[in-house]
């Protein structure tokens, strides 16, 4: 069964430093998603992505997060000046339409500790 | 705004012991109903979902889930659990007909199962 990958498992940055985390949507999915879960915590929506554009975000994803669709496979989240509470378990997914019928499907997450 | 809660945090049980997992969610709205679980290591995976008709949903490794729209609960069953069913799970929802479809996750229940 297709996956979604994301990559790295686990990412170690500095505070202040500017960091992407990578994913593989399926192949012939069209919505995107990023979640995060801070430890202890409940998963929690950050943005939607289709068509090249977000078409939802949170009041979690302020200017200090974007999203990019670079190529044909990739999507990234790119977090400018990270902070000491954006360390969570970073979850993208994937689905092939929108809605009613279409569950996501999530990778297998990248853990993010900001030092 | 959707909102969902799963009231056990922790639950403990022995092998072929019955499970049921609580789920409720607040919504004006329809909603779509979903149970994803995350087994040590691993990523989130759909167990089950319900989007109209039949409220008994049947899922994967024999789990089953209810939707009673009057107690707005969507809850989680399964007969006998095993000691592989040892994961979290996690309940979420997303609301029908609306211009986003991001999932709101309840806060998960964390099952051991005693071989």
């Amino acid at each position: 069964e297709p996956e979604v990958t994301q990559t790295p498992s686990h990412q170690v940055t500095q505070m202040g430093q500017e960091v992407i985390l990578r994913c593989v949507p399926i192949s012939n999915h069209l919505y995107f998603y990023w979640y995060r879960q801070i430890l202890g915590q409940k998963v929690e929506f950050l943005v939607s992505f289709y068509n090249n554009e977000i078409s939802e975000k949170s009041e979690i994803f302020d200017d200090q997060f974007s999203v990019e669709r670079p190529d044909g496979s990739n999507f990234t989240l790119k977090i400018r000046s990270t902070k000491l509470e954006d360390s969570a378990m970073y979850f993208c997914a994937s689905s092939r339409d929108r809605g009613s019928n279409q569950p996501q499907h999530f990778g297998d997450g990248t853990r993010l500790s900001i030092l | 705004a959707q909102s969902v809660s799963q009231h056990n945090h922790h639950v403990i049980l022995s092998e072929a012991a019955s499970l049921e997992l609580g789920c409720n969610y607040s919504y004006g709205g329809t909603v779509n109903l979903f149970w994803y679980v995350q087994y040590p290591g691993q990523h989130l995976q759909l167990l089950l979902k319900y989007f109209s008709g039949d409220p008994l949903v049947k899922g994967i490794k024999g789990f089953e889930a209810e939707f009673i729209k009057s107690k707005f609960s969507f809850n989680l069953r399964k007969p006998s659990v095993q000691w592989s069913d040892t994961a979290e799970y996690f309940c979420a929802v997303n609301a029908r007909g609306s211009s986003g479809d991001k999932l709101t996750f309840g806060t998960g229940t964390r099952l051991a199962v005693r071989p």
